[in-house]
């Protein structure tokens, strides 16, 4: 089955750009859905198909695409984009969902 | 607007049964599919399956095929995952999320239902 690595934390003081990275073989030929997790609260859809953003979420998110990265940016990092992220694709042969193993943002 | 109420926490012993429901509001419940997605302690997000409301055809992760089972009822626009043979690291919180189908993002989550499995 289709395999997406992130890497385990990243930080990033507030004001800065913190970037956040799906790796999996050829990604950039499928679309890339990124959500939000906040300690006890449900995930959020932050970007969906590779960089559009849904109502209600800041434009200091964005998500690019291409060979074997996905990347979520967030620019002007905020104390409360303290959270996991997780990437998600779907594996067309199986018709399944996949998810990334989570990168947690710590904001310095 | 759309939402997505999951039913209450419970506590099962090892082999036992849990089923979860997810009742869905403010968009037209079979134009979609749910998909049942866990997160167990200290363990990232993980994907067990997806049914189609309007249909029922269901699609599971392998790690689950063999005990788990989706419906959907559209009379209440209620979607239920029943997951059999319960093992104390089934202890998670289970979330139901709206699926558009072919590649589309899981837009609106449920609140989660944490079921803890414990002798």
């Amino acid at each position: 089955s289709y395999v997406l690595t992130q890497t385990p934390s990243v930080s990033a003081a507030p004001g800065k750009t913190a970037r956040i990275t799906c790796e999996g073989n050829n990604i950039g030929d499928k679309t890339v859905h990124w959500y939000q997790r906040k300690p006890g609260q449900a995930p959020v859809l932050v970007i969906y198909y590779d960089s559009d953003r849904p109502s209600g979420i800041p434009e200091r998110f964005s998500g690019s695409n291409s060979g074997n990265t996905a990347t979520l940016t967030i620019n002007r990092v905020e104390a409360g984009d303290e959270a996991d992220y997780y990437c998600q694709v779907w594996e067309s042969s199986s018709d399944h969902r996949v998810f990334g193993g989570g990168t947690r943002l710590t904001v310095l | 607007q759309v939402q997505l109420v999951q039913s209450r926490g419970e506590v099962k012993k090892p082999g036992a049964s849990v089923k979860v429901s997810c009742e869905a509001s403010g968009y037209i419940f079979t134009a979609y599919g749910i998909s049942w997605v866990r997160q167990a302690p200290g363990q990232g997000l993980q994907w067990m399956g997806w049914i189609r409301a309007h249909n029922g055809h269901t699609s599971y992760a392998q790690k689950f095929q063999d005990r788990i089972t989706m419906t959907t009822d559209t009379s209440t626009n209620t979607a239920h995952m029943e997951l059999r043979s319960l093992r104390s690291d089934d202890t998670a919180v289970y979330y139901c999320a709206r699926d558009g189908g072919s590649g589309t993002s899981l837009d609106v989550w449920g609140q989660g239902t944490t079921v803890a499995v414990s002798s």
